[in-house]
């Protein structure tokens, strides 16, 4: 265990629709990543925060979004959803954001759209 | 740009050795080192940084070669409990949060 919560666990819905990821990092961490693993793209960084503000950007679609709260949570809001925007969604946390740092990855969220 | 992983699938007998490898065509300053069984996260296995310092929590080595801008790492004497799929993460700027874009994985298959 990582100390990583993500929710929900699974969720399934249909094309067009709007959902929320949630993740909590581990104590004390204040950076959070989210990142994207699909079968035909491996494992693919969305976006880092650092203490509420954002600190990198990678491969995100502009029907994503997120944010990350005073109390250091995150969301990842997936809007408008396609077919191929099912993947196992994985946030991880790290202490400072910086290159040294260690990302520990929750245990995901397999999201199914049909 | 993403990195090159070989080989992409290895098949080792318990107590037999691999080697991962993990190319960049740019100049890196660190690398990660994750592995990941089916249906989990990725769980953390070590950091190789520019300059040759290395922070690891498991009884796995790896090298860092600036110069190729390579990475190895090394399976030693395997268990069972090696099966997985190890991924590499490489971060080109220090400057620039700890953004890893990650190689397309190495299948790891321990058999008794």
């Amino acid at each position: 265990d990582s100390g990583v919560t993500q929710t929900p666990k699974h969720l399934i819905t249909a094309t067009g629709q709007r959902v929320t990821l949630r993740c909590s990092p581990r104590s004390g961490d204040l950076s959070v990543y989210w990142y994207q693993q699909s079968l035909d793209q491996g494992l693919q960084f969305l976006i880092q925060y650092y203490n509420g503000e954002e600190r990198a950007k990678g491969n995100i679609l502009e029907r994503f979004s997120a944010q990350q709260f005073p109390d250091l949570h995150s969301e990842l809001n997936l809007s408008s959803l396609e077919l191929g925007d099912s993947a196992l969604y994985f946030c991880a946390s790290s202490l400072t954001g910086r290159g040294t740092d260690t990302q520990y990855f929750g245990p995901g969220t397999r999201l199914t759209v049909l | 740009q993403q990195p090159v992983q070989s080989p992409q699938a290895v098949i080792l007998r318990e107590g037999e050795d691999a080697v991962i490898n993990c190319s960049s065509s740019k100049a890196l300053y660190s690398v990660h080192w994750y592995r990941q069984k089916h249906g989990e996260a990725p769980v953390f296995l070590m950091i190789l940084l520019k300059g040759g310092e290395q922070k690891g929590h498991e009884k796995i080595s790896a090298s860092f070669n600036e110069k190729k801008q390579q990475s190895s790492l090394y399976l030693t004497a395997s268990q069972l409990s090696y099966s997985g799929t190890y991924f590499c993460g490489t971060e080109e700027d220090k400057a620039a949060g700890n953004k890893l874009t990650f190689g397309g994985g190495t299948r790891v298959l321990v058999k008794p």
